[in-house]
């Protein structure tokens, strides 16, 4: 079993959706929960950064931990056309300088107009 | 802005052949990563360095070696490419006790 599952998709929506994208992870050390934002044939970039469990917001995303669960989200509130990408969740254990983040697989999103 | 940049965005050579990447980053970051992205297989961590000179193995090292001679510059190299190395590279740098890591635009190696 993989330390942390996503599924990868793709997901398609239309403009304006509410799109919810998951992982889950079967270590419970897992502190540090990220989601990186990936267009085509570019890097990945960070979109939400949280601490150990609850909610956090930003604009049209919400980032939600549940550690009871070992589950992570992401929500897109008005889902645009721009929103297409590969959602990426990132984590890890502690923050020492040596440590690594564990990676999912990515879910491909595309937004209709 | 941190900015992370990548020698080439397209690179083709022959099995066999000594190929470098390189990657710099401009925030004077401690820690400097190198992945591979391939379908179905997501990030995988070849190598990462925390320190100029230092270096540590990440999940998939074989075949790979790494050089870090200055702080903003790590180098991805492959000794003897094979076609199983055609892929996605991507460097990353993150700042002392940041969690973020700030990745550059990726080299896609085809290796024939």
């Amino acid at each position: 079993q993989k330390e942390v599952e996503q599924d990868p998709g793709p997901l398609s929506v239309p403009e304006g959706a509410i799109v919810s994208l998951n992982c889950t992870y079967s270590n419970s050390a897992f502190q540090y929960f990220m989601w990186y934002r990936q267009y085509s044939r570019k890097g990945p970039e960070l979109l939400m950064y949280t601490y150990s469990s609850g909610n956090k917001e930003d604009g049209r995303f919400t980032a939600q931990v549940d550690k009871s669960s070992k589950y992570i989200s992401l929500f897109i509130r008005d889902s645009q056309p721009s929103d297409s990408a590969t959602y990426l969740c990132a984590m890890s254990a502690d923050a020492g300088n040596n440590r690594k983040l564990i990676w999912g697989l990515g879910t491909s999103l595309a937004v209709n107009p | 802005d941190v900015k992370v940049t990548q020698s080439s965005r397209y690179l083709v050579k022959r099995t066999g052949e000594k190929v470098f990447l390189e990657c710099v980053q401009d925030m004077d970051h401690e820690n400097m990563f190198w992945y591979r992205q391939d379908p179905g297989l997501g990030l995988r961590l070849i190598y990462f360095s925390y320190d100029v000179k230092m270096k540590e193995k990440g999940d998939i090292p074989e075949g790979y070696s790494v050089s870090r001679e200055k702080k903003e510059r790590f180098s991805l190299i492959l000794e003897s490419a094979s076609t199983n190395q055609t892929s996605m590279y991507l460097c990353a740098s993150r700042g002392q006790n940041q969690e973020t890591q700030y990745f550059g635009p990726g080299t896609r190696l085809l290796v024939l």
